[in-house]
């Protein structure tokens, strides 16, 4: 069956970085398009990044463009985010999402999530 | 950007009842509008895809209509298990947004 099942959360200091990752199973990952998504303790779902299935495309949302860097590795089944310069603000659960190109682009595989904390 | 606003932010409702929650973007996503449910402490579930196709697994007793700009969710009869919040999505273009949020709640 399908997983996604992602690591590498914990407690940070802001300025400080961390990297999230996300191990697929179940499908063939190199043909899926992929994102992060996160969500403040309490607040809505928010998209992050995106990479094409092929990485040749990448995508970010205003919050974090320049300070996070999406990426992947198809003999890993792995998809990361590189976090760096953290803000109070970033603080939530990660999620990563697979893209269903034939359901309308709709995310419709998730991961667990993982929960970053940034705080000194 | 396209802006995603759902109404209402919460609601309470009895087991059996039809539930309705609307879903406006600012401007037009076709029918690339996704509706997902999320219960308290777990990722988020697909629920409607392209704005009326149920995903897979998903019980007949939600559907999803419209189009452009105004959408529904509908829950036909509301079962214990439905009581959760549920998000739109709009997949038409990046950023991809979603509104801020349903809360189902017990009556």
């Amino acid at each position: 069956q399908v997983q996604l099942v992602e690591s590498g959360g914990g407690v940070v200091q802001p300025g400080r970085s961390l990297r999230l990752s996300c191990v697929a199973s179940g499908f063939t990952f190199s043909t899926y398009d992929m994102h992060w998504v996160r969500q403040a303790p309490g607040k809505g779902l928010e998209w992050v990044a995106f990479m094409s299935y092929d990485g040749s495309n990448k995508d970010y949302a205003d919050p974090v463009n320049g300070r996070f860097t999406i990426s992947r590795d198809k003999s890993k089944n792995t998809l990361y985010l590189e976090m760096s310069s953290l803000r109070v603000e970033d603080t939530g659960v990660y999620y990563c999402a697979r893209e269903n190109s034939g359901l309308y682009e709709a995310f419709d595989e998730w991961g667990q999530g993982t929960m970053v904390t940034v705080s000194s | 950007d396209i802006q995603m606003t759902q109404s209402p932010s919460s609601l309470s409702a009895s087991v059996g009842d039809r539930v309705t929650i609307t879903c406006r973007a600012s401007q037009s996503t076709r029918t690339y509008l996704n509706w997902y449910q999320q219960k308290p402490g777990k990722a988020p579930q697909l629920l409607i895809y392209g704005a009326s196709s149920l995903q897979s697994g998903v019980p007949s007793r939600f559907s999803g209509r419209g189009s452009g700009t105004d959408f529904t969710l509908t829950i036909s009869s509301l079962q214990p298990e439905d009581f959760a919040t549920y998000y739109c999505q709009q997949s038409d273009s990046s950023p991809w947004t979603f509104g801020q949020g349903t809360k189902v709640e017990i009556k």
